[in-house]
């Protein structure tokens, strides 16, 4: 079975650190790049970084860069999101998904697949 | 950056009625990098659509997407129980490399 599994998330005070986790199965997780998206309470969707195959690429949505680091580890099958410096406005479920994209007909297509049920940080004091 | 505008904010339908769910680019997006997904209460998202109108695998055939450039639609033929969730529209673009539309409430009427 194909499968996302974040663990890691928890309460923190501001301007502390966190570091998640994805455990990945079910498929060859060095084939695909991976993203994390969050979702404030009661809010929709945002994506928050993601990571080519090899961990070559990383990109970041502006308002983490220079807090968050993404990374993986292909021999463990896992993702990570250290992340520094937290503000209130992190709080968010934190969301695994294996960002899939392939070729057909001469055109790429990009999706997210894969979903783990999420893990939650709260950013409080 | 792309900005993906959903409406309606809140769709009131009944089991068995056809839903009519849009999303709107700021900017005309290829319709091989917009997606759709649903989100039940509680539970992470899951993929529907994607590039634009392909089902993703085990999708219902009930579910389908269309459009292209700025307009995008998905439609739900009729509804079933299960299909009242929140919708969200995607888009890859390249700085940020994903956005997602504010969603798409589907309530029972």
């Amino acid at each position: 079975e194909v499968q996302l599994v974040e663990s890691g998330g928890g309460l923190v005070q501001p301007g502390g650190s966190l570091r998640l986790s994805c455990a990945a199965s079910g498929f060859t997780f060095s084939s695909y790049w991976m993203s994390w998206v969050r979702q404030a309470p009661g809010k929709g969707l945002e994506w928050v970084a993601n990571i080519k195959q090899d961990g070559s690429e990383k990109y970041y949505v502006d308002s983490v860069k220079g807090r968050f680091t993404i990374s993986r580890d292909n021999a463990k099958n896992s993702l990570y999101l250290q992340m520094n410096s937290l503000r209130a406005e992190d709080t968010a479920v934190y969301y695994c998904a294996r960002d899939n994209r392939i070729s057909r007909y001469y055109s790429y297509y990009y999706y997210m697949d894969v979903w783990g049920k999420g893990t939650t940080v709260t950013v409080s004091s | 950056e792309i900005v993906l505008t959903q409406s309606p904010g809140t769709l009131s339908l009944s089991p068995g009625e056809r839903a009519t769910l849009s999303c709107r680019a700021s900017q005309s997006v290829s319709s091989s990098y917009l997606a759709w997904y649903q989100q039940r209460p509680g539970q992470a998202p899951r993929l529907l659509i994607y590039g634009a109108s392909s089902r993703a695998t085990g999708i219902p055939d009930r579910f389908s997407g269309s459009g292209s450039g700025t307009d995008f639609t998905l439609t739900i033929s009729r509804l079933e129980p299960e299909d009242f969730a929140v919708y969200y529209c995607q888009q890859y673009g390249s700085s940020p490399m994903y956005t997602f539309g504010q969603g798409t409430k589907l309530e029972i009427k």
